[in-house]
């Protein structure tokens, strides 16, 4: 079993959908838990992170964490074709331990 | 203001050789980290420079890999006798502090380069 798992996708929705973003772990020892944006042939870039469990919100995006479950998730209400990009769950403890999933490619069309 | 720079952004090399990937990190940031992202692999961690510090190599895949941080700032990263296995996008990120060794929220976020493209043939 991997460390981090995602679902690959790729998902498809059309503009104004909900999107739902997954990923589970395994190792109870991370704390903060982060969602990363990537265009295509760009590098990756930070679009929230959590601490502990619960939720936050940010605009369009929120994101939740159930410890208990070890399983984390994004939201993205009324989904925009600009929207469109790989999402990366990563997670970390308090030392060097940053693990990312392999991603979800993302496609909201007009 | 100025990213995280990589270059070259594309690589094409023949198996056996070596390669350089190099990295400019934002100045002023202390913690630089290097990745490699295979396609529906992730990010897999290769190494990490904070500092003056010994640099945490945990993540090398094998002794072909090797990477140095000079100044403080800009690093390089050498393979040695490319394989084909190592065809990937090699991302590197900087951050302003270690915020995870202090313990504290990661609100000093990595910034990532656009990555360098190297396929081996």
């Amino acid at each position: 079993q991997k460390e981090v798992e995602q679902d690959p996708g790729p998902l498809s929705v059309p503009e104004g959908a909900i999107v739902s973003l997954n990923c589970t772990y395994s190792n109870s020892a991370f704390q903060y838990f982060m969602w990363y944006r990537q265009y295509s042939r760009k590098g990756p870039e930070l679009l929230m992170y959590t601490y502990s469990s619960g939720n936050k919100e940010d605009g369009r995006f929120t994101a939740q964490v159930d410890k208990s479950s070890k399983y984390i998730s994004l939201f993205i209400r009324d989904s925009q074709p600009s929207d469109s990009a790989t999402y990366l769950c990563a997670m970390s403890n308090y030392g060097q331990n940053f693990v990312f999933g392999p991603g979800t490619r993302l496609s909201v069309l007009p | 203001g100025a990213g995280v720079s990589q270059s070259p952004s594309n690589k094409v090399t023949e198996k056996g050789k070596d390669v350089e990937l190099r990295c400019d990190p934002i100045s002023g940031h202390t913690a630089l980290y290097w990745y490699r992202q295979s396609l529906g692999q992730g990010l897999e961690f290769l190494i990490y420079f904070q500092g003056n510090s010994a640099p945490d190599k945990s993540g090398l895949p094998s002794d072909r890999f090797s990477a140095e941080r000079t100044g403080g700032s800009v690093s390089t990263l050498t393979i040695q006798r490319t394989q084909q296995e190592d065809s990937a996008v090699y991302l590197c990120a900087s951050s302003l502090e270690d915020s995870f060794l202090a313990g504290g929220p990661p609100y000093n976020e990595q910034f990532f380069g656009p990555g360098t493209r190297l396929t081996v043939l």
